[in-house]
């Protein structure tokens, strides 16, 4: 199916894990972004990525690890998982148009 | 430094009145404006969005206005349905050669919660 898919749709891990939040997107958009809600900060961007193999920090970018080996795809790693990490992370792409990104429906991330 | 500022957490509404969200900026870089409507457990999905070489944009019920130099846009329903109960945030991009697209990072503010009651 067209569009883009995030997964795990729900996560709970412990403090000090590796995890990694998958992102899918079918366009072939060249842009790409993760994002994460958290209440009164709205949605902050943690890294973004211009094309395969070129990425950059966002606002919120400690922590966090990505990568773009392929246009489609747009992992994020939490390296070592920290409670302030527990979050929602929505994953954007966006290709040159007036309707800006379309959004995964997002995965919840908890860390105990 | 929260450069898209949404002052009011939440706004409640009557059916068939008109709601209006406000949004405020700081950075005169940004041209190019959108509004997203967000649903719980959902992604947030396009609304409307305006270009900075205009002061006005409509699009069916949601008007989304600009005033530049007080650096502030809010969109308006009208008339408000229960439907339109969600999160509402606005965004901005500075994009001054896309030629009025958005394609580039977007800075969003914090959201504001809409209630629309029947």
């Amino acid at each position: 199916d067209a569009g883009i898919t995030q997964s795990p749709r729900y996560k709970i891990t412990e403090t000090g894990r590796q995890v990694t939040l998958m992102c899918h997107q079918t366009w072939s958009h060249s842009y790409m972004f993760w994002y994460r809600q958290d209440l009164g900060h709205g949605l902050r961007l943690i890294y973004y990525s211009a094309a395969a193999d070129i990425t950059d920090k966002g606002e919120v970018p400690d922590g966090y690890v990505v990568s773009r080996s392929k246009t489609e795809n747009f992992p994020l790693t939490l390296e070592s998982a920290t409670r302030s990490q527990t979050s929602v992370y929505f994953c954007a792409s966006s290709g040159q148009s007036t309707y800006g990104y379309t959004f995964g429906s997002g995965t919840r991330l908890t860390v105990v | 430094d929260q450069q898209v500022k949404q002052n009011s957490p939440s706004l409640s509404v009557q059916e068939g009145r008109i709601s209006i969200l406000n949004c405020d900026y700081t950075n005169s870089m940004f041209d190019y404006f959108l509004w997203y409507k967000k649903y719980p457990a959902e992604g947030p999905t396009f609304l409307i969005s305006i270009s900075s070489i205009k002061d006005k944009n409509e699009d069916g019920r949601f008007t989304v206005f600009l005033n530049k130099s007080a650096k502030h846009l809010s969109l308006h329903i009208v008339p408000s349905q229960p439907g339109d109960s969600a999160v509402y945030f606005c965004a901005a991009s500075a994009n001054k050669l896309s030629g009025g697209t958005s394609y580039g990072k977007l800075t969003f503010g914090q959201g504001t919660i809409l209630t629309v009651h029947p």
